[in-house]
């Protein structure tokens, strides 16, 4: 059951340039998305979510953009810092599931000096 | 900051045995979440519980496993007989409403199943 997909298993970048996580989705009945971070040994900390009828969620340096028709969203992260380097996931929910959050298997991004 | 709280950290236990992991939710909180992860897998869900009762269960929340909460603060996941594959991270989550659905996480509970 890979209904959250996140394609890329790691991502490296160098601090200050942008980061792009990727996720793409099957089930056209999500409709509210968050991206949560995780570090070694915690649990998932929510870093910024959007609902289906928007495209666009912003907040200090994450974005997050939904591309509905193609079922698929991005984290922009903008300028990378290396303490951004932690284990990114993508998860999804829709209100006709109790509101579930079903998760991507993670994106481990490291900000290099 | 209100966080989740969960313990303990690590469970060890025998094959066959009894758990009980603990969380204790924000407290104005209404939903409340089990998931585990399984190592170098994905976060799953388990069940959520709202007004006291069950709203939904995955298809490995079987009869083996129980959720209760005995007071305000508290929220329990059982397992009655433990098997090897329930090794795995537990993360308790809460969240104040369904629609807009933020969830907050405890750092969650290891149980290794011996």
């Amino acid at each position: 059951d890979q209904q959250v997909k996140q394609n890329s298993p790691s991502l490296s970048v160098q601090e200050g340039r942008i980061s792009i996580l990727n996720c793409d989705y099957t089930n056209s009945m999500f409709d509210y998305f968050l991206w949560y971070k995780k570090y070694p040994a915690e649990g998932p900390t929510f870093l910024i979510s959007i609902s289906s009828i928007k495209d666009k969620n912003e907040d200090g340096r994450f974005t997050v953009f939904l591309n509905k028709s193609a079922k698929h969203l991005s984290l922009h992260i903008v300028p990378s810092q290396p303490g951004d380097s932690a284990v990114y996931f993508c998860a999804a929910s829709s209100g006709g599931s109790n509101y579930k959050l079903t998760f991507g298997k993670g994106t481990l991004l490291t900000v290099n000096p | 900051e209100p966080e989740v709280t969960q313990t303990p950290s690590h469970q060890v236990t025998q094959m066959g045995q009894e758990v009980i992991l603990r969380c204790v939710p924000i407290s104005n909180h209404l939903y409340f979440y089990w998931y585990r992860q399984i190592l170098g897998q994905k976060v799953e869900f388990l069940v959520s519980f709202y007004n006291n009762e069950i709203s939904e269960k995955s298809e490995i929340f079987d009869d083996q496993f129980s959720v209760e909460r005995p007071d305000g603060s508290n929220f329990t996941l059982k397992i009655r007989s433990t098997k090897l594959e329930d090794s795995a991270m537990y993360f308790c989550a809460s969240s104040s409403s369904g629609i807009g659905n933020i969830q907050y996480f405890g750092a969650g509970t290891r149980l290794s199943v011996l």
